[in-house]
């Protein structure tokens, strides 16, 4: 079961593009929201994250936008750098759920210099 | 630079076999978990230990079980393995929130590839 939608699957933005990810969830237990960013031969890292009582959260280039009555978040990325280049996910998790949570299935985003 | 260690990094078993891995929890992280991440996918959790007991387990069979040890190291045994079980196995150890979701901080992996 998927209770994490994560599009585009890939995404090719131009250096200074803004690029942007999106993520649907179905479990509405769900109240953290955060966003990993992933290199090859590394583990997963914590980017930003976000709780439902807040639309919008921004730190640097970074920003999730979350829509709690659609069910949806997004991360926006804002003058984007070859060095972003990396694979993203979305994830979620209910209240005391300690470490579980629900990752969406990754977009890997690719800048052009 | 990740407090999480894992090993081995890389290893190579054959179907019906048992594997162990390990893993080195951030210093005063208390709850350790582990994922399997199968190629071009998203990690899936299949369980987490606190204080040494599992308290939370994804959809994952018992044969794949493991440990937590007070020293915060951990481990994640395999046994019987399928093809379908090659994958990059991760450990993430956890800063508790006030509201009780942890902040995770992942290793870099252990790959493991059934033949």
């Amino acid at each position: 079961q998927q209770q994490v939608k994560q599009s585009p699957q890939s995404l090719i933005v131009q250096k200074g593009g803004i690029s942007i990810i999106n993520c649907a969830y179905e479990n509405t237990a769900f109240d953290y929201f955060p966003w990993y960013q992933q290199f090859p031969g590394k583990g997963p890292a914590l980017l930003i994250a976000i709780r439902p009582d807040v639309s919008e959260k921004k730190e640097g280039r970074f920003t999730i936008s979350f829509n709690k009555s659609a069910k949806q978040f997004s991360l926006h990325i804002m003058d984007s750098q070859p060095g972003d280049s990396a694979t993203y996910f979305c994830a979620a998790s209910t209240n005391n759920a300690g470490n579980m949570l629900t990752f969406g299935g990754g977009t890997r985003l690719m800048v052009k210099p | 630079e990740t407090g999480v260690t894992q090993s081995p990094t890389h290893l190579i078993k054959t179907r019906g076999q048992q594997v162990t891995l390990r893993c080195s929890s951030q210093s005063g992280h208390n709850t350790v978990s582990w994922y399997q991440q199968a190629l071009g996918q998203g990690p899936q959790f299949i369980f987490q230990y606190y204080r040494e007991e599992e308290n939370g387990r994804g959809n994952f069979p018992p044969r794949f079980s493991g440990l937590q040890f007070p020293n915060y190291s951990s481990e994640l045994n395999v046994n019987a393995l399928e093809l379908d079980d090659s994958a990059l196995y991760l450990c993430a150890s956890g800063q508790p929130l006030h509201s009780g979701a942890n902040v995770l901080t992942f290793g870099a992996g252990s790959r493991l590839t059934v033949l």
